[in-house]
């Protein structure tokens, strides 16, 4: 596709339940990352691919959070028991490779947790 | 982690130049500095991008000061369209980390 798309554009759910939310990057960028932006806030960086290997975790804000990469394309995000903190948008944003220096970013997934 | 810190806010009218000041005292050796704008419900868009001196591209230019430890990015003749958050951004490329400021919000005035 011409840019990166995101899935869900949007997504309620209830305290406790597991949600996966789904990135397509372009055609070609080897390298993934994953955002949060809570409501009136910055970025806080979750994960970054290279590939489908995600060398370091420690971005992610607790051992609910899981994510993966394969085929070097889609990634998907797991929230698992998701808390009313996890309500955020949650981007996604790719680069043709880690060393060439521009994000594109997809629309992003909001995610309620009521 | 080099953390990054922007004014909240700025307000500017149309056709003035614009320049926001991101601080970054710990800036490592291997960080660059990028900087991105963000519309309401989208996803952040790069601006321009820089190592050290000055780099200039069709939208704006980056000045970087021989210590690094805060950059400046000046819009010329700023339109209301150009009303956005801003956001510095100091990483690491190939190292994985990354650190997005809170942003500076951009109120264009006509």
């Amino acid at each position: 596709g011409a840019g990166v798309s995101q899935s869900p554009s949007n997504k309620v759910t209830e305290k406790g339940k597991d949600v996966e939310l789904r990135c397509d990057p372009i055609s070609g960028h080897t390298a993934l990352y994953w955002y949060r932006q809570s409501l009136g806030q910055g970025l806080e960086f979750l994960i970054y691919f290279q590939g489908n290997s995600a060398p370091d975790k420690s971005g992610l804000p607790s051992d609910r959070f899981s994510a993966e990469r394969t085929g070097g394309s889609v990634s998907t995000l797991t929230i698992q028991r998701t808390q009313q903190e996890d309500s955020a948008v949650y981007l996604c944003a790719t680069e043709r490779d880690s060393s060439y220096n521009e994000q594109f970013f997809g629309p992003g997934t909001r995610l309620t947790v009521l | 982690l080099a953390k990054t810190t922007q004014p909240i806010s700025m307000d500017s009218y149309e056709g003035q130049e614009v320049n926001i000041t991101c601080s970054h005292n710990n800036i490592a050796t291997n960080d660059y500095i990028t900087w991105y704008q963000q519309f309401p419900s989208q996803g952040p868009r790069f601006i321009i991008q820089g190592y050290k001196t000055k780099v200039t591209n069709e939208v704006a230019s980056l000045f970087i000061p021989a210590d690094r430890k805060s950059s400046t990015l000046s819009l010329p003749r700023v339109s209301l369209s150009d009303t956005a958050v801003y956001y510095c951004l100091v990483g690491q490329y190939n190292f994985n980390k990354f650190y997005f400021g809170s942003g500076t919000k951009l109120n264009v005035k006509p």
